[in-house]
């Protein structure tokens, strides 16, 4: 089925461990994004990626790094986890102008 | 900061009852999506619109970009119908850099 597939559904790290998040589409999506979602806020952007090669700093990048792979690939990189970075995170993807969204099903990350 | 406001935060409601859910923001966009989010489960869009009205079986979405308000209406709500729905909007001139949610409304439908 098309649509954006994220990897892992959850994690449990360490405080001061790294992972990264995947996400691929297979929409032909020009865009892709990450979002954090935390309780009581709205979903907040960390990164995107409006084309294979470029990324750029959303609302919240501390802490965070990514890649564009291709144009199906754009993952997410916690380099030295912190238990403020414990939400929910998301990635969506969308297409050239003004497209449709597609989300994730999400990664609900804990660090303790 | 552009915000986006929903209203209201929480709505209990019974089984069959017409549901409203209000949207508002502060400068031009090129669009609003209406999103659903079941608990513990992923976000999925619903309604895209740039103007006028969209139905979709018992969902209706509405705008208005001179008051820059957009309402979500449920008919006959069901219990199936308990979830969070956001209200997210793409900035005018900002396409590719996301879009800014308002803080959803978590609806439960009560049989």
């Amino acid at each position: 089925n098309a649509g954006v597939t994220q990897t892992p559904k959850f994690q449990v790290l360490k405080t001061g461990q790294s992972m990264t998040l995947q996400c691929a589409q297979d929409m032909n999506h020009n865009s892709m994004y990450w979002y954090r979602q935390d309780p009581g806020m709205g979903l907040r952007l960390i990164y995107y990626s409006a084309s294979e090669g470029t990324t750029d700093k959303g609302e919240v990048p501390n802490g965070y790094n990514v890649s564009r792979l291709n144009k199906r690939e754009f993952s997410l990189r916690l380099e030295s986890a912190a238990p403020s970075q414990t939400s929910v995170y998301f990635c969506a993807s969308s297409g050239t102008g003004v497209g449709g969204y597609t989300f994730g099903s999400g990664t609900r990350l804990t660090v303790v | 900061k552009n915000e986006v406001e929903q209203s209201p935060q929480n709505l209990t409601a019974q089984e069959g009852e017409f549901i409203t859910i209000n949207c508002s923001y502060s400068v031009g966009i090129s669009a609003l999506h209406w999103l659903q989010q079941h608990p513990g489960g992923g976000i999925v869009s619903l309604f895209m619109l740039s103007s006028g009205k969209k139905k979709h079986g018992r969902l209706i979405a509405t705008i208005n970009i001179q008051e820059k308000h957009s309402s979500l209406h449920i008919t006959a709500s069901h219990p199936r119908d308990s979830a969070v729905y956001i209200c997210a909007v793409m900035y005018s001139g900002g396409g590719a850099d996301g879009l800014t949610f308002g803080k959803g409304t978590h609806l439960i439908i009560q049989p």
